[in-house]
């Protein structure tokens, strides 16, 4: 069946470090990608998405590319702040247009 | 643009009685999601609507829960004779079809209802 795998947490970096968040997932064709934050205390957002191979996402600073050769979707952003502490879902679509959803990975950034 | 609108935001109730949660979507949101959350996990499905039309329902659902969307706008998930593993945040989201005319995974959260059951 389809399924998502993300890089367990907490990621603990440094303010301005580069970050990435591994996503690698398995699904039928060629499905949507989407990257969703859970900022603390707020409901879930969308961050970015791509829906095809070799479109880039990007917004705030963060960037996935889909690549359709290694089903992946990596997130990565130059230098990260604070502010970007948060939990961050990979989530493709399946057959169905549904969201197929992990366990999200816990950012923590120190100043 | 008000959002997806959630109430109560918590609710503690004791075990053995019924809760309902309200979702007002985002308007002229055609499809609107139910989903549980707790610590540490991601999303976990329940239920989703396509105006009032209830279109799937996750197995993993106790014949306990009920949602509802009786004009295709707000939702009612009413969980009955709670449990204390009930207790989660309970999540919901609408979204709109594209131009296409294909609702994707964009999706627009609220903030979410959470459930304590002592």
């Amino acid at each position: 069946g389809n399924s998502v795998t993300q890089m367990e947490g907490p990621v603990t970096l440094s303010e301005e470090a580069f970050l990435t968040i591994n996503c690698t997932y398995t699904a039928t064709g060629y499905p949507s990608l989407f990257w969703y934050v859970q900022y603390p205390g707020e409901g879930l957002q969308l961050l970015l998405k791509a829906t095809k191979a070799d479109d880039k996402g990007s917004n705030k600073g963060f960037e996935a590319t889909y690549r359709k050769e290694t089903t992946s979707f990596h997130l990565e952003k130059g230098s990260v702040q604070v502010s970007d502490s948060a939990v961050y879902f990979c989530a493709p679509e399946d057959s169905n247009y549904q969201l197929i959803w992990g366990a999200g990975t816990k950012l923590i950034i120190k100043p | 643009d008000t959002g997806v609108s959630q109430n109560p935001r918590h609710k503690i109730t004791k075990r053995g009685q019924n809760v309902t949660f309200r979702c007002d979507p985002i308007s002229e949101h055609n499809r609107l999601y139910w989903y549980r959350q707790t610590l540490g996990q991601g999303p976990e499905f329940l239920t989703y609507f396509q105006n009032e039309a209830q279109l799937e329902k996750s197995r993993l659902l106790s014949d306990r829960f009920s949602a509802e969307r009786p004009k295709g706008s707000f939702s009612t998930l009413e969980i009955q004779r709670t449990e204390q593993g009930d207790s989660a945040m309970y999540l919901c989201a609408s979204s709109s079809p594209t131009r296409g005319g294909q609702n994707t995974g964009e999706l627009f959260f609220g903030e979410g209802s959470r459930l304590t059951v002592l």
